[in-house]
């Protein structure tokens, strides 16, 4: 099985900060790579697929980028919406892995 | 509207049995797969289980296999997930997603319905 290791599992940050998300794959899964966002009480929101491609409607401080086993979120500068649980998943073999989440916390 | 909608969670006991359904509005439902992701209370995404738009791959979870069964009707647009010989720790929020290509894989969730195993 592909183990999916995201750091960090808690941050706090102020709105406009730059923040960065990371996910290492046990081995190699290409770009087969999704980034979402979920918030209490709510089903997750897609944020970036194949590793780096930004979805419809998303905000452009929004970015990913990696490739192989190492993948970053970055968020530009914070907005007071952004603060909520990331998730990165692997969908390039069964069975299909989660990152353990990062909680975004306002400082 | 792109939609799916979860149904059938609800409260049963250590042991018991219930099945979730999904329901797709909005897309050709028999071109894509679709996957059960539960959500236990407090705690991370945990991906359950897969099948092909025919049906003819299906995949699980070792934590549910050979209690839990995926199917579909693609003819009623519909996902089900019979799970059985249910425990404590199968009690989670229960959502559905679809997976066609890589530009739309996990783009659209359900809801989610409620499961809660307990005596």
């Amino acid at each position: 099985d592909i183990q999916m290791t995201q750091s960090p599992s808690a941050m706090s940050a102020s709105v406009g900060d730059r923040v960065t998300i990371t996910c290492r794959a046990s081995q190699g899964i290409s770009n087969y790579l999704a980034w979402f966002q979920q918030k209490p009480g709510k089903a997750p929101k897609r944020l970036i697929y194949a590793a780096s491609s930004l979805q419809s409607g998303v905000p452009s401080r929004f970015s990913g980028s990696g490739s192989g086993t190492e993948f970053t979120l970055t968020i530009s500068s914070l907005q007071p919406e952004d603060f909520a649980t990331y998730y990165c998943l692997q969908h390039n073999s069964y069975p299909y892995t989660f990152g353990q989440g990062t909680k975004l916390e306002i400082k | 509207e792109v939609q799916l909608v979860e149904s059938g969670g609800g409260l049963v006991k250590p042991g018991g049995s219930l099945r979730l359904s999904c329901a797709a509005s909005g897309f050709t439902f028999s071109s894509y797969s679709m996957n059960w992701v539960r959500q236990a209370p407090g705690k991370g995404l945990e991906w359950v289980s897969s099948i092909s738009s025919s049906s003819s791959y299906i995949y699980y979870a070792d934590s549910v296999k050979g209690r839990f069964t995926i199917s579909r009707d693609n003819a009623k647009n519909s996902l089900y997930l019979q799970m059985n010989s249910l425990r404590a720790e199968d009690t989670a929020v229960y959502y559905c997603a679809r997976v066609g290509t890589i530009r739309n894989a996990f783009d659209i969730w359900g809801q989610g319905t409620m499961v809660t195993v307990s005596s």
